[in-house]
C-alpha cells in the first residue's frame, strides 16, 4: 500500500494546548497536504506545503516538512475544543493524493 | 457556491442489489475523484477522471465497481451486485487542475450499508 502512516492515531488535549501530529509516507510529491476530517463530515483542506519549502504557517497551523526524511508534522497552537476532528495528511503524487490514516484529536474544555 | 454534491446521503441495500451513487462536482473543477473510507482500510481512492476522462482506475476494488462521468458536471459510481463488505463512506471529491497545487473539495459522503 502507497498510504502514509500518521502518528499519533489519537491524541486528548486540554484546550489551550498545543497538538502536534506527525505523518510519514512513501512515494516522491509534489507537494503535501493536511486535511480535516468532522464526525459524519467530508474532509476539508487546511494546509498545502510544496516539496521545496520547509516550514509554512497559517493562523494557528504550522506545518513543517523534511522530505529526506518523507515526513511532515502538523502543529495547531492554543487549541479550541472546536478543533476536535480527524487529521489527514496527504502526498501528491503528480495528480493524486495519497492519504494517511489519519490522527483522530480531542480536545476538552 | 453549493460545494460538492451528492447523493443519496444515506443508501441501505440488501447483498445482490445493484446501487448508484451520484456526485455533481464544483462548477468549473475539471478533476473528480471517488473515495471509500472505511475503519479498516482507511481512505481510498478509487478511480479519478480529468476532464470527464477516467485517468486512473487502479483502486476500483473489483468488477463489480464501475464509475462513468458523461459530462463535466455528473459522475457516478455503480457496485454491481453490492456485497456487505462493500459497506462504507463513500466521498466524492473535486478540484480545479492548474500543473500541480490542486486542492481537493469533498463532498459530504454517502453512507452504504449493505445488509
Amino acid at each position: 500500500s502507497q498510504q502514509g502512516e500518521e502518528d499519533p492515531q489519537a491524541l486528548s488535549i486540554q484546550e489551550g494546548e498545543n497538538a502536534t501530529m506527525n505523518c510519514s509516507y512513501k512515494t516522491s510529491i509534489n507537494n503535501l497536504q493536511w486535511y480535516r476530517q468532522n464526525s459524519g463530515r467530508g474532509l476539508v483542506h487546511l494546509i498545502l506545503i510544496r516539496s521545496n519549502e520547509r516550514e509554512k504557517h497559517s493562523g494557528r497551523l504550522r506545518v513543517t516538512l523534511d522530505t529526506s526524511k518523507k515526513s511532515s508534522s502538523l502543529l495547531i497552537t492554543a487549541s479550541r475544543a472546536a478543533d476536535t476532528a480527524s487529521y489527514f495528511c496527504a502526498g501528491m503524487d503528480t495528480d493524486k493524493l495519497i492519504f494517511g490514516t489519519g490522527t483522530r484529536l480531542q480536545v476538552f474544555p | 457556491d453549493a460545494g460538492v454534491i451528492q447523493s443519496p446521503r444515506h443508501e441501505v441495500t440488501e447483498m445482490g442489489q445493484e446501487v448508484t451513487l451520484r456526485c455533481k462536482p464544483i462548477s468549473g473543477h475539471n478533476s473528480l475523484f471517488w473515495y471509500r473510507q472505511t475503519m479498516m482500510r482507511g481512505l481510498e481512492l478509487l478511480i479519478y477522471f480529468n476532464n470527464n476522462v477516467p485517468i486512473d482506475d487502479s483502486g476500483m476494488p473489483e468488477d463489480r465497481f464501475s464509475a462513468k462521468m458523461p459530462n463535466a458536471s455528473f459522475s457516478t459510481l455503480k457496485i454491481q451486485p453490492s456485497e456487505p463488505r462493500d459497506s462504507a463512506v463513500y466521498f466524492c471529491a473535486s478540484s480545479l487542475r492548474r500543473g500541480g497545487d490542486e486542492t481537493q473539495y469533498f463532498g459530504p459522503g454517502t453512507r452504504l450499508l449493505v445488509l
